[in-house]
């Protein structure tokens, strides 16, 4: 079965500046998550979606961060305006909804923020 | 909250067996994972806990304890090629997984 894919693979931007990463699930995952890890540290949840609704998006700085799920396969999650601190690998993550079996992940976008 | 620890560094020898351990405070359980991560490069699915004790596949072990919060990766025969990051994760509620921080391993030949 095909991945889980993510683009861009890396993107430098500058401080203010918008951003846009895109997300296509494993097919048939109802699940999407989408996690900021910054280098040295364990990944952290952004926002989970079920088809196209959001489960849990309390970590999500809402203030600069959206994100959607339109039709419940494809994801976009957007920064605007971006900071120096945002700088980290985004990964997006599908999975068949409360198969306890955990996550499949993308190669993620690496950000940095200039 | 949410609390996983683990260790942030270990170092072992090429052939060697090494224990990394994580202890978690949750406010639910469905489970424990264990992911490998290579430097540039995505999770990837190592081993499941959901129940005590402890599953075996291959060079890889994990144990679990519900009782203590507690939960190590064994590696024997380490090589070269497991020098990378472990994630210890919770499955705390809903099919959301919780990160610790992850431990950093450097074999050595």
């Amino acid at each position: 079965e095909a991945g889980v894919a993510q683009s861009p693979r890396y993107k430098i931007i500058e401080k203010r500046q918008s951003v846009a990463f895109w997300c296509n699930p494993i097919s048939g995952h109802a699940t999407l998550y989408w996690y900021q890890q910054i280098l040295g540290q364990g990944p952290k949840l952004l926002i989970q979606f079920q088809n196209n609704g959001v489960v849990d998006d309390s970590q999500l700085p809402k203030d600069r961060f959206s994100a959607e799920r339109l039709k419940g396969v494809d994801s976009t999650l957007k920064i605007q305006p971006a900071k120096l601190e945002d700088s980290a690998v985004y990964l997006c993550a599908s999975s068949l909804w409360q198969s306890g079996y955990g996550y499949t992940f993308g190669s993620g976008t690496r950000l940095t923020v200039v | 909250g949410q609390n996983i620890d683990q260790p942030t560094e270990m170092t072992a020898t090429e052939g060697a067996i090494v224990q990394i351990n994580c202890t978690y405070q949750t406010s639910g359980f469905n489970g424990l994972f264990w992911y490998q991560q290579h430097a540039g490069e995505a999770p990837t699915f190592l081993s499941y806990n959901v129940l005590d004790g402890l599953e075996e596949k291959g060079r890889f072990s994990s144990f679990l304890s519900r009782s203590k919060g507690y939960s190590y990766l064994l590696l024997k025969e380490l090589q070269m090629k497991d020098s990378a990051s472990y994630l210890c994760a919770v499955n705390n509620a809903g099919n959301m997984l919780t990160f610790g921080g992850g431990t950093r391993l450097m074999v050595k030949p």
